[in-house]
């Protein structure tokens, strides 16, 4: 069965360096999505991208944070300068027309800031 | 705008005994309502999902919701609990537009007791 996968499964980084967590979506969708969530906290969206543009993006989503799919496979998310407060699991998402607007989850990337 | 509320953010049923997670949810728009699982440090995995069809919605695992309009829930339920049910459930909601996003109640956790 087709599925979502994210890279690294956890990645540790220090305060104000950059990170890029990376999603390979499920190949014939059209609709992607970053989530979070924070330790003991609710999932919580941060952007949909389609047709190479941002959709829709939460207030988490600010400046510092970034999307692109460079290339025909991956989807990613660039955070340029870390916070304490990044760290989260993050999740990727896909979906498409023909599956009812089922969203699919990626396993998730640990996100730790030091 | 879209919210779920999810009533008791941890729940102890026994094992064999009837499940029984509450959601309800407020939308502005015909609602596409879902329920997540996940299991420790792993991501989402969807169990159920009403799409406008059917109220009754069956999932895997044996669990079943059912929508109710009037009274705006999309309660969880499953006859007999087993050990392995034990995991985080997340009830959502979304629109009915393609690239909507999924907003998450703030999660139950289920514990079975021996």
């Amino acid at each position: 069965e087709p599925e979502v996968t994210q890279t690294p499964s956890h990645q540790v980084t220090q305060m104000g360096q950059e990170v890029i967590l990376r999603c390979v979506p499920i190949s014939n969708h059209l609709y992607f999505y970053w989530y979070r969530q924070i330790l003991g906290q609710k999932v919580e969206f941060l952007v949909s991208f389609y047709n190479n543009e941002i959709s829709e993006k939460s207030e988490i989503f600010d400046d510092q944070f970034s999307v692109e799919r460079p290339d025909g496979s991956n989807f990613t998310l660039k955070i340029r300068s870390t916070k304490l407060e990044d760290s989260a699991m993050y999740f990727c998402a896909s979906s498409d027309w023909t599956s009812a607007y089922e969203q699919y989850f990626g396993p998730g990337t640990r996100l730790t800031v030091t | 705008a879209q919210s779920v509320t999810q009533l008791g953010s941890h729940v102890s049923v026994s094992e064999g005994a009837l499940v029984l997670l509450r959601c309800n949810y407020s939308s502005s728009v015909p609602p596409y309502l879902f329920w997540y699982v996940q299991y420790p440090n792993q991501g989402l995995q969807l169990l159920l999902k009403y799409t406008s069809a059917a109220t009754l919605v069956k999932g895997i695992n044996g669990f079943e919701a059912e929508f109710k309009k009037s009274e705006t829930s999309f309660h969880l339920t499953k006859p007999s609990a087993h050990m392995s049910d034990a995991a985080e459930y997340f009830c959502a909601v979304s629109g009915q537009d393609r690239d909507d996003k999924i907003i998450f109640g703030k999660g139950t956790r289920l514990h079975i007791l021996p």
